[in-house]
């Protein structure tokens, strides 16, 4: 049972655009920034979005972050078949153990 | 280049002591900016955080294996170890090693190794 809440999966058709959330609480998305990272199957996850909504460099304008209260949406506009993957939030929790947090992961189909 | 490369062995046996190091490259664990973190991911399940270090030498570990893991750090040697004891069959996971920024983000994972708890 992971600690931030994500669905499942979410499915879009290629050039649409999908939202990933994310769903936490005061001790870790209410006071904490909020990462988001792509998995590519086979792959390491890469960190896409950080600081709720920074992109890295090399990350494409498609991707963007936002934050409001205790959730954190990932959006991803002209979807592409290479953007099928594992997507995950994470962030820091100040309560018990003060570490890392993630959300399950979601799973992205472009149909 | 920044580059996280973990090594350590590929099965264990059940209530075994598993040590992963990690070895970076491309950035200096005395970094005020930066510490590693351990990080699993069981086949076809979500990522789990499991400890990390800082420059400082601060620690913190997952509270439900806390018990079970040791972290630490040779700033000479450019590495990062942990220590999971007594393994199980459910601990069977890819472990990752990833470097946090500014106590924000994992922005540099390594590639994983693969352990199996397995008699």
């Amino acid at each position: 049972q992971s600690v931030l809440t994500q669905p499942p999966s979410v499915s879009a058709a290629p050039g649409q655009k999908v939202t990933i959330s994310c769903s936490g609480s005061s001790s870790n998305i209410g006071n904490n920034y909020v990462s988001w990272y792509q998995q590519l199957p086979g792959t390491a996850p890469k960190l896409l979005i950080y600081e709720n909504n920074k992109r890295p460099s090399g990350i494409p304008d498609r991707f963007s972050g936002s934050k409001s209260g205790t959730s954190a949406t990932l959006g991803i506009t002209g979807l592409q078949t290479g953007d099928e993957a594992d997507y995950y939030c994470g962030t820091w929790d100040s309560s018990l153990s003060a570490g890392g947090v993630f959300g399950g992961g979601t799973k992205l189909t472009v149909l | 280049q920044v580059t996280l490369k973990e090594s350590g062995p590929v099965l264990v046996k059940p209530t075994e002591t598993l040590t992963l190091t990690c070895t970076v490259s491309g950035f200096s664990l005395s970094n005020a900016r930066m510490g590693v973190s351990w990080i699993r991911q069981p086949p076809g399940k979500a990522l789990e955080w499991l400890a990390h270090i800082f420059s400082n030498d601060e620690k913190s570990y997952s509270t439900s294996l806390k018990s079970r893991l040791t972290i630490s750090k040779d700033t000479s040697k450019s590495q990062v170890v942990l220590t999971m004891t007594n393994m199980d069959p459910v601990d069977t996971a890819t472990y990752y090693c990833a470097r946090i920024l500014d106590y924000v983000a994992f922005d540099i994972w390594g590639q994983g190794t693969m352990v199996t708890v397995s008699s």
